[in-house]
């Protein structure tokens, strides 16, 4: 139990076009999802937290209106990338966590993506 | 803030032990995840520590220390396999996880 899936895995896409990954719980509802960066050879980088129903909260330095996020449903969180730059090719990974599963998170497999 | 160190690189031989260490300094503490993450893949779950002491799972063990803000992750009996990158990961009072920048393990023949 507790999968979590991407779509895509990886996505190449233009400069300045937009891009939306979408995270999926697939056997479990997620009121609360995280979306991560993560550069080569560095860490995960948390960038929101999105709660089913309301609006995602932006970690420092995020911009909001770059990285839209939607969790319209209890499994189902997606990310927009919006007006692309390079810059923005990293490795998106999204997790989730169970309300009643205290502190753990389970992650999806990540969306590869690279702007050209 | 959140501060979390641990070593970058560890190279260590086939059937050996390897221990990681993790430090931190976080506002609001609710326990510490080990993950271990190969290139290009998410991370996956190796253990979690909320109190103070050793939990051992099989050839994974790991300990922590709350007063010292200090946890390591151990690995016996390396495997080829065990080559990876493994995250220590501290989870403050939001349900927020604040990762260090990572342990690339090598194991060699």
């Amino acid at each position: 139990g507790a999968v979590v899936s991407q779509h895509p895995s990886w996505v190449i896409c233009k400069s300045g076009t937009s891009v939306k990954i979408e995270c999926r719980s697939l056997d479990f509802q997620a009121t609360t999802m995280f979306w991560y960066r993560q550069f080569p050879k560095q860490s995960l980088m948390l960038m929101a937290t999105s709660n089913e129903g309301s609006k995602a909260t932006y970690e420092q330095g995020v911009e909001k209106d770059k990285f839209l996020i939607n969790h319209a449903s209890l499994t189902l969180s997606t990310l927009t990338v919006t007006s692309a730059h390079p810059e923005d090719s990293s490795f998106y990974i999204c997790s989730a966590r169970q309300p009643d599963r205290d502190y753990e998170q389970y992650f999806g497999p990540g969306t590869r993506l690279t702007v050209t | 803030g959140q501060n979390i160190d641990q070593p970058s690189e560890m190279t260590a031989t086939e059937g050996a032990i390897v221990q990681i260490n993790c430090t931190y300094q976080t506002s609001g503490f609710n326990g510490l995840f080990w993950y271990q993450q190969h290139a290009g893949e998410a991370p996956t779950f190796l253990s979690y520590n909320v109190l103070d002491g050793l939990e051992e799972k099989g050839r994974f063990s790991s300990f922590l220390s709350r007063s010292k803000g200090y946890s390591y992750l151990l690995l016996k009996e390396l495997q080829m396999k065990d080559s990876a990158s493994y995250l220590c990961a501290v989870v403050s009072n939001d349900y927020k996880l604040s990762f260090g920048a990572g342990t690339t393990v090598t194991v060699r023949a």
